[in-house]
């Protein structure tokens, strides 16, 4: 069984700050870990994803992650927030291989303070 | 090259009234998944397709939904009788065979009146 809980269901920063999103997880094997971004009435974006190579992955737009098997974490980052970073985030956790469904976290809402 | 297509964008249906919901995977994709998310939660697994097998139905309700994905076609998610706890946001997402990527489409919004 898998689970990821998401730390905070809304995160606020200023503009240019850094931006820090959390991520737990649980899986019985080897994780493929995501991160997603929603933008209102759209569908799910890749941020970035790891899948058992090098535990610092960078995404899109700036943000990377790092995986922590020891803290079960995988924690999103950005070094300075954008007015356009606003909107949904979610972490999902999928079993070795990939080929399955994935479990999502309930998800962090970002708010940029101009 | 399109990525994942879901039609129609938005739904309305009556109490007891079917729901369609189509999704056609991105080129070259023939692995389907179907995930709902309700108000203020996350994407919560449905079903897990190829072409003409369903692979994992765990996250289902066991009545009034069914899923299939033919040898042409889109895929369709069906919900029969529907209720006001339908009322949701459905997405599709599909995979290339050996990916583990999932690519969402836009979604369906759903309301039950």
């Amino acid at each position: 069984a898998q689970s990821v809980t998401q730390l905070g269901s809304h995160v606020s920063v200023s503009e240019g700050a850094l931006v820090l999103l959390r991520c737990n997880y649980s899986s019985s094997v080897p994780p493929y870990l995501f991160w997603y971004v929603q933008y209102p009435n759209q569908g799910l974006q890749l941020l970035l994803k790891y899948t058992s190579a090098a535990t610092l992955v960078k995404g899109i737009n700036g943000f990377e992650a790092e995986f922590k098997k020891s803290e079960t974490s995988f924690h999103l980052t950005k070094p300075s927030a954008h007015m356009s970073d606003a909107a949904e985030y979610f972490c999902a956790v999928s079993g070795a291989g990939g080929a399955d469904g994935l479990t999502f976290g309930k998800g962090t809402h970002l708010i940029i303070q101009p | 090259n399109a990525g994942v297509m879901q039609n129609p964008r938005h739904l309305v249906r009556r109490r007891g009234q079917e729901a369609r919901l189509r999704c056609s995977p991105m080129k070259g994709h023939s692995h389907v998944y179907w995930y709902r998310q309700l108000p203020e939660e996350g994407l919560k697994f449905m079903v897990y397709l190829q072409k003409e097998n369903i692979i994992d139905e765990s996250g289902m309700p066991k009545e009034r939904f069914s899923a299939e994905f033919p040898k042409e076609g889109p895929s369709i998610l069906r919900i029969q009788q529907v209720v006001r706890g339908d009322s949701a946001a459905y997405f599709c997402a599909s995979s290339g065979t050996g990916e583990e990527t999932q690519y969402f489409g836009p979604g369906t919004r759903l309301l039950v009146l």
